[in-house]
């Protein structure tokens, strides 16, 4: 089946550890992305990339870094300088004229 | 900034019919996106609007108003499984078709 798989669904983060979360999607689709959500909040862009080997910071970058080597891949880091780690990350792809945005089922991170 | 304002929770009827307005600044954006989120899961895609107008696709239906800076979601014949947080977002498609939501508006259908 097509579709984007994030994993782990749970992490754990200890203090001053760097943690990477996977995105992956068969789906054939140029453009990736990363959110954060808060409880209760919408969601807020952290980096998306429209191809392979290129990303840009959206509007919450600071304290994390992407890399797109492949364009099935687009895993995110989730530094020590990130203070407040602590959310559900979203991924999601997109392609095509509309652009719709998919999402994977998302990683909860939680700081130990 | 590119704000987008939606009401905070909503609460309805089985049966019944409730509409989510969401209103935003009128420059930059190209378009308006509705998701369903249902708690602790991803968002699903409802609708999509580009141009001013209604889009009906079942029980739901989105409409836009460009110039106004306005959008709402409908959902008619609510159900229970309707219980769930609507996101509001506009894409900007100079910029990487980037997605900026609303805080979302949380609706609860009560028997």
């Amino acid at each position: 089946d097509g579709g984007i798989t994030q994993s782990p669904k749970y992490l754990f983060r200890k203090e001053g550890q760097n943690v990477t979360l996977s995105c992956e999607q068969n789906l054939n689709h140029d453009a990736m992305y990363w959110y954060r959500q808060d409880p209760g909040q919408g969601l807020r862009l952290i980096y998306y990339s429209q191809i392979v080997n290129d990303f840009q910071k959206g509007d919450i970058a600071e304290g994390y870094s992407v890399s797109r080597e492949k364009k099935e891949s687009f895993p995110l880091t989730v530094t020590s300088a990130q203070k407040n780690p602590t959310a559900f990350y979203l991924c999601a792809s997109s392609t095509g004229d509309k652009n719709i945005q998919y999402f994977g089922a998302g990683t909860r991170l939680s700081v130990l | 900034g590119q704000n987008i304002d939606q009401p905070t929770e909503m609460t309805a009827t089985e049966g019944a019919i409730v509409q989510i307005n969401c209103t935003y600044q009128t420059s930059g954006f190209n378009g308006l996106f509705w998701y369903q989120q249902h708690a602790g899961e991803a968002p699903t895609f409802l609708s999509y609007n580009v141009l001013d107008g209604l889009e009906e696709k079942g029980r739901f239906s989105s409409f836009l108003s460009r110039s106004k800076g306005y959008s709402y979601l409908l959902l008619k014949e609510l159900q229970m499984k309707d219980s769930a947080s609507y996101l509001c977002a506009g894409v900007i498609k100079a910029a990487g078709n980037k997605l900026t939501f609303g805080g979302g508006t949380r609706v609860l259908v009560k028997p």
